[in-house]
């Protein structure tokens, strides 16, 4: 079985300060992980993934995510933060070795951004 | 940029009633995905649908739920009978596998179902 756990339902920061959103998970072999934004009554956009390699994964809207197997964890990040980053996260995971090819998501991490 | 609609984009029915739900993927997509969120839970995995068929589906797709390509555009999903607790967020999804396993899903933006 894999899982995601996020911790936080909400994070609080001030523009301009950096951010973090966590995220850990939970599968039986190698995973590939995700991250994804929802805006106010849209569907889920893809912001990055890990797939192997280097563990720091750089995506869209100059956000990145660093992958750390030992402690199962793919925090998102971003160094300094926008008003317009304020919205729903969303972390997730697919088990890359058991051919079990859905993607189990978190249950989501509402980010506000402070003026 | 190709999108992934979805219609209507709230639907109201009563308890008992059917309801389907309707997605158009993107058109060079050959894998199609319905996910449903309940108001301040999390993106639950329903069905997915290859090659005319269902390959894999949750606990949550029982025997009320059922997926249809029935024209080699849109994918629909019914729901037979609805229950109140199947007030939720519906999206489809669409995945281009030529990219591999670590393709990402794209999504449609939702259908809000109420059932009252």
């Amino acid at each position: 079985a894999q899982s995601v756990a996020q911790p936080e339902d909400q994070v609080n920061v001030a523009e301009g300060n950096p951010l973090t959103v966590k995220c850990t998970y939970s599968v039986s072999g190698n995973p590939y992980l995700f991250w994804y934004v929802q805006y106010p009554n849209r569907g889920l956009q893809f912001l990055l993934k890990y797939i192997t390699g280097d563990n720091l994964v750089k995506g869209s809207y100059g956000f990145e995510a660093e992958f750390n197997k030992s402690q199962t964890s793919f925090h998102l990040k971003k160094p300094s933060a926008l008003v317009s980053d304020s919205a729903l996260y969303f972390c997730a995971v697919r088990d890359k070795d058991s051919g079990y090819s859905t993607l189990t998501f978190g249950k989501g991490t509402m980010l506000l951004v402070s003026p | 940029e190709p999108e992934v609609t979805q219609t209507p984009s709230h639907q109201v029915t009563q308890m008992g009633q059917e309801v389907i739900l309707r997605c158009v993927p993107i058109s060079n997509h050959l894998y199609f995905y319905w996910y449903r969120q309940i108001l301040g839970q999390k993106v639950e995995f329903l069905v997915s649908f290859y090659n005319n068929e269902i390959s894999e589906k949750s606990e949550i797709f029982d025997d009320q739920f059922s997926v249809e390509r029935p024209d080699g555009s849109n994918f629909t999903l019914k729901i037979r009978s609805t229950k109140l607790e199947d007030s939720a967020m519906y999206f489809c999804a669409s995945i281009d596998r030529a990219g591999g396993d670590n393709s990402p899903l794209h999504f449609g933006n939702g259908t809000r179902l109420t059932v009252t």
